[in-house]
């Protein structure tokens, strides 16, 4: 396995702009979420998906939020609209095997600056 | 709905001492219980976790943990620091009744000192 990889690593936006983030998960991980952490703090759930279809969103997704994994393969985070609010590390996990006690497997998390 | 608390935001150990980070998670119904480990500029990876089987979990680099339901506990120890387990730790909860997200603990930062 090449592991789970997000791009782009950094970014760096000015508020009101739209970014998109890529996660391309381990091949054969059926399951694909998207966390936030904050500065100090732990890891936010956002959303998951199992293959193509999105089945839980979290109450922290506004609707400047959205997300999509065409194919079941690689995913896709759009924040539009961005705010000095949504600078955070932006982490990606992927997963297989049995539901709720499998191993989430996490990229290296793409960090967003909105200025 | 499940919580975790994580006692301590930093813990400081001297090199070949005890480590011993703490979690306490709160949940109706029967928890999977997980220690991540988190390296500067880098993602998640997991340490142990525990599932029901064993309440004595050994995981990764000599970590282990043990499951303790009459004091809701899930504690993280090493018997001996080194300097490379420098990192923060994240303490996680899963249930199945509120899907697959995993709901995690605010941290707690681990320092070596030599």
């Amino acid at each position: 396995d090449t592991g789970v990889s997000q791009n782009p690593r950094h970014k760096i936006t000015k508020r009101g702009q739209n970014v998109t983030f890529r996660c391309d998960p381990i091949s054969e991980h059926n399951r694909l979420y998207w966390y936030r952490q904050t500065l100090g703090q732990g890891p936010e759930f956002l959303t998951y998906f199992q293959n193509e279809a999105q089945l839980e969103k979290s109450r922290l997704l506004s609707d400047r939020f959205s997300a999509e994994r065409p194919k079941g393969s690689f995913s896709t985070l759009e924040i539009q609209r961005t705010e000095q609010g949504d600078s955070a590390m932006y982490l990606c996990a992927s997963s297989v095997g049995r539901h709720f006690q499998e191993t989430q497997y996490f990229g290296p998390g793409t960090r967003l600056l909105v200025l | 709905a499940q919580s975790v608390t994580q006692l301590g935001s930093h813990v400081s150990v001297s090199e070949g001492a005890l480590v011993l980070l703490r979690c306490n998670y709160s949940s109706s119904v029967p928890p999977y219980l997980f220690w991540y480990v988190q390296y500067p500029n880098q993602g998640l990876q997991l340490l142990l976790k525990y599932t029901s089987a064993a309440t004595l979990v050994k995981g990764i680099n000599g970590f282990e943990a043990e499951f303790k339901k009459s004091e809701t506990s899930f504690h993280l120890t090493k018997p001996s620091a080194h300097m490379s387990d420098a990192a923060e730790y994240f303490c996680a909860v899963s249930v199945e009744t509120s899907g697959s997200r995993l709901t995690f603990g605010e941290g707690t930062q681990l320092t070596v000192n030599p």
